[in-house]
């Protein structure tokens, strides 16, 4: 299992860009695929795309126009940027790791509240 | 998408009783390498989800042998033994067989 550290700021405006990363501890980093999901009242948990270590993703196609997962191999980490934020954005935004034995989320970020508001 | 519908919305236990989640999906879960990816957390209040069963029926490390997972296709269960005071929280199952990934709604356990 690894440990997951995120940072990133919370207070945005609409049209802003949302960037989020999430640091690895533990575990090998090209053993996983590194992912994003938020969770909110409204729409509840959402995937919103994945990265494996080579920087091969997948996007949510609902998100698909607004949003870039890299990874930094060096440093261990990976990054979300979503674009062109809205209130419908406002969520808790999560990092994980996405095994490739189990095929599931086997470890979590804290999670990081982001608020969008003018 | 495919869609994740969970019964019941929520539901309230008596400690030491069981407890039972179902997971229903709107089309087969079977990827074309014959596995079914559907897995299940619990989420505690203020924590993030945590996995306890992946690929149907398998536990993760360290979850309890209380907590089980059955089903095929597009009709899955998740089941408590005996419900302890820890166990309160949402339950949510997750499809990774066909991107994008989705979530059912989620079960509140609670205690009665």
């Amino acid at each position: 299992q690894v440990q997951l550290q995120q940072w990133g700021a919370g207070l945005l405006k609409p049209s802003e860009t949302l960037s989020l990363t999430c640091s690895v501890y533990g575990g090998s980093f090209s053993g996983h695929y590194w992912i994003w999901i938020r969770q909110s009242p409204g729409k509840g948990l959402e995937w919103i795309g994945e990265s494996n270590h080579n920087g091969i993703t997948h996007y949510n196609p609902s998100l698909k126009s607004r949003v870039t997962i890299s990874v930094d191999t060096s440093k261990n980490q990976f990054s979300l940027k979503l674009t062109s934020v809205t209130a419908a954005d406002t969520a808790v935004y999560y990092c994980a790791s996405f095994g490739y034995t189990s095929s599931a989320v086997e470890d979590w970020g804290r999670g990081a509240l982001v608020t969008v508001s003018p | 998408d495919i869609v994740l519908t969970q019964t019941p919305l929520s539901s309230p236990v008596t400690l030491g009783q069981p407890a039972s989640i179902s997971c229903r999906s709107d089309q087969s879960l079977v990827h074309r390498d014959g596995n079914t990816y559907l897995s299940w957390f619990q989420q505690r209040p203020g924590q993030p989800p945590r996995l306890l069963i992946y690929k149907i029926s398998n536990r993760f490390s360290g979850v309890p042998d209380r907590f089980s997972g059955s089903g095929a296709g597009t009709d899955f269960t998740l089941k408590i033994t005996r419900v302890e005071a820890e166990d309160v929280g949402v339950y949510y199952c997750l499809q990774a067989t066909q991107f994008p990934y989705t979530f059912g709604q989620g079960t509140k356990l609670d205690i009665k």
